[in-house]
């Protein structure tokens, strides 16, 4: 049982360009969330969903983030004309109930990078 | 408001000595607390959970940690430390939500040989 899946690990992308984050989440589980952490900072809960809904995006700033978790195929986090502001690392884990007392699994994390 | 406070950014130990990282919490509720553990270039796992049930947690790979309500804490120990524990440990706190998890800013654990 593959863990959670996120690719790529390293993008780089240039002010202005789309950034597109890939989650699958472990067999299985159908709750995937997303966070972000900033350089010297602990995580930052972003969003959380369920197949083909969006539970929580609380987290997400309003403009030009979306995310998406399609009932086939990945979950997908975008980020539209992107600046060096969201330069971080952005995990993605799953679980398969949407309870804290129950594990989530992580990712290895995408590193995002505007130059 | 749910919060968590990491005391150290940096802890150094010698190989074989004990391991202490402090966490403190803020919770309007009783709280679900967490510890996990990221090394260099890997994902985070979970090292171990408070839910509620005993205060002394075990996790793996020797690590505990002590709910104290009276002091809000949530302090990770291990007796002796090892090279492989080198990583960065996050304490965790459940937020409002029964999904929300609320990050401390991480320690770095150094291990000196």
């Amino acid at each position: 049982n593959a863990g959670v899946m996120q690719n790529p690990r390293h993008l780089v992308r240039r002010r202005g360009q789309e950034a597109r984050l890939r989650c699958s989440p472990m067999k299985g589980h159908s709750h995937v969330y997303w966070y972000r952490q900033l350089p010297e900072e602990g995580l930052k809960f972003m969003v959380y969903l369920q197949k083909e809904n969006i539970i929580d995006e609380s987290g997400m700033p309003k403009e030009r983030f979306s995310a998406e978790f399609p009932k086939e195929g990945p979950s997908i986090l975008r980020i539209q004309q992107v600046v060096r502001g969201d330069s971080a690392a952005y995990f993605c884990a799953s679980s398969s109930l949407g309870r804290v007392d129950a594990e989530a699994f992580f990712g290895q994390g995408t590193r995002l990078t505007v130059v | 408001a749910q919060s968590v406070t990491q005391l150290d950014s940096h802890v150094s130990v010698s190989e074989g000595t004990p391991v202490l990282l402090r966490c403190n919490y803020s919770s309007s509720y009783s709280p679900s607390l967490f510890w996990y553990v990221q090394h260099p270039n890997k994902g985070l796992q979970l090292l171990l959970k408070y839910t509620s049930a005993a205060t002394l947690v075990k996790g793996i790979n020797g690590f505990e940690a002590e709910f104290k309500k009276s002091e809000t804490s949530f302090h990770l120990t291990k007796p002796s430390a090892h090279m492989s524990d080198a990583a960065e440990y996050f304490c965790v706190v459940s937020g409002y939500s029964n999904y929300q998890l609320i990050w401390g800013a991480g320690t770095k654990l150094i291990i000196k040989p």
